[in-house]
């Protein structure tokens, strides 16, 4: 079966300090993957997507980034984090086909507090 | 741009009730999904519907798909606690936007004993 994991499960930065957070799929190959951002009390923000290793798309100017080093592989990163950086930040996957049955899964997420 | 509203935001109700989450959205669709996110946790997936007139249910929920209205319901039947959560629609609007989702802002369920 096909598992995602993310971390950090918390992290606490200051502002102005680079940011990594990593996810890794397990259990599928060549998955779409996505990175969003929930404010509190909000709904979820696309980011980033990517449909292969190298691909990326940008949902929303920022000064975040994202890299697909490897197939299953997703790192968001930051070089300098604003405060309005923090949220909860949650990676998902979905099926290399599109085919519309297939929910997007999600992992644990990272809670990021920004001082 | 897609525009995905979910009324109401917020729903108290007592146990045992009965009631309805609503879903709009602005474009054309046959690709709608049903999340539910309990306080600091991520998301699981309910329900996915993929065409007009679809139906799902499961336990005491119960998603269905008017693709036509742009319009997914979600029907909380005799309500429990345990129902208590944020439920979130998202729509693939797929021919403009390939495999992404666009959420709505979530519907924050309390269920009162």
């Amino acid at each position: 079966s096909q598992t995602i994991h993310q971390w950090p499960a918390t992290l606490v930065q200051p502002v102005g300090s680079p940011l990594s957070l990593e996810c890794t799929v397990e259990g599928t190959s060549n998955p779409n993957l996505y990175w969003y951002r929930q404010a509190a009390g909000r709904g979820l923000q696309l980011l980033f997507y990517s449909v292969g290793i190298g691909q990326i798309s940008s949902e929303v100017p920022q000064n975040l980034s994202a890299s697909r080093p490897q197939d299953r592989q997703f790192i968001l990163s930051s070089k300098k984090l604003l405060l309005s950086d923090s949220g909860f930040y949650l990676c998902a996957w979905s099926a290399p086909e599109y085919i519309g049955n297939q929910p997007q899964h999600f992992g644990d997420g990272t809670r990021l507090s920004i001082l | 741009e897609l525009k995905v509203e979910q009324n109401p935001l917020f729903l108290s109700m007592q146990e045992g009730k009965n009631y309805t989450i609503y879903c709009n959205y602005s474009t054309t669709s046959d690709r709608l999904y049903w999340y539910r996110q309990d306080p600091g946790k991520s998301l699981e997936s309910l329900f996915v519907l993929l065409s007009n007139g679809a139906v799902k249910q499961e336990g005491r929920l119960m998603a269905s798909l008017d693709t036509k209205a742009r319009l997914s319901t979600l029907h909380i039947t005799a309500a429990v606690h345990d129902l208590s959560a944020t439920y979130f629609c998202a729509v693939d609007p797929t021919m403009e936007y390939g495999n992404k989702l666009v959420f709505g802002a979530g519907t924050i369920l309390r269920v009162k004993s």
